[in-house]
């Protein structure tokens, strides 16, 4: 069974800092891995999706990286805002009936002003 | 906005009371799947359907069932709710098949009294 892990749960930083969020998985059997944000009391978005075939993946501040045989995915985001506080969750998915996402319990960052 | 809507957004039932959470898409994609979230668990997989009258189960699917009986719509049903059953309700469909990015609706907050 894929279990995820995403260290740190929280993470405090001031405006202007980069993040980097990790994220580790079990199973290196992975089809892809899927990056997400997560507002409070709301849905979640997707920000990259990463294959298995690939090393990394840009979109704007954003980058991902994947290491596939060490099960370990990071985030980075760079020159942090405001507006980037949300909880960041990592889901790697297997390559089987449903291509089913295995969630991490998520970074909960916070940038302040 | 991935086209997705989600009803109703809030409920509250008594114990014992069926429910029915609905999904709808307007894309005509295949995938679709059913997530619960719940603080100290993360998201957990319910049930997933990989077209009409094909669904199958998830991680956490005891209690519940699904039914798809048109591409657009997914319904959840809580056949006798349970109070271990309130949680964040999250639809979810899956846009590139060959990529199997997932997409999520806006969730339902179900309280079971």
């Amino acid at each position: 069974k894929q279990e995820v892990t995403q260290i740190p749960a929280a993470l405090s930083v001031p405006e202007g800092e980069n993040l980097v969020l990790n994220c580790s998985f079990t199973d290196s059997a992975i089809y892809n891995l899927q990056w997400f944000r997560q507002d409070p009391g709301k849905g979640l978005t997707s920000l990259l999706l990463i294959q298995s075939s690939q090393r990394e993946q840009t979109s704007g501040r954003l980058n991902a990286s994947l290491d596939k045989s060490s099960g370990r995915s990071t985030l980075y985001i760079a020159a942090s805002q405001p507006g980037d506080s949300a909880t960041y969750l990592c889901a790697p998915s297997i390559k089987a009936a449903g291509n089913k996402l295995t969630f991490g319990g998520g970074t909960r960052v916070l940038v302040k002003p | 906005d991935a086209g997705i809507t989600q009803s109703p957004r809030h409920k509250v039932t008594e114990t014992g009371t069926p429910v029915t959470l609905r999904c709808h898409q307007t894309e005509n994609h295949r995938y679709m799947y059913w997530y619960r979230q719940d603080p100290g668990h993360g998201l957990r997989l319910i049930h997933y359907s990989y077209g009409v009258k094909d669904t199958d189960k998830g991680e956490v699917s005891d209690g519940y069932s699904v039914s798809r009986s048109k591409t657009e719509d997914f319904l959840l049903t809580l056949e006798s709710a349970t109070s271990s059953q309130t949680s964040v309700y999250f639809c979810a469909i899956s846009k590139r098949e060959g990529q199997n990015e997932q997409f999520f609706g806006p969730g339902t907050r179900l309280t079971v009294l």
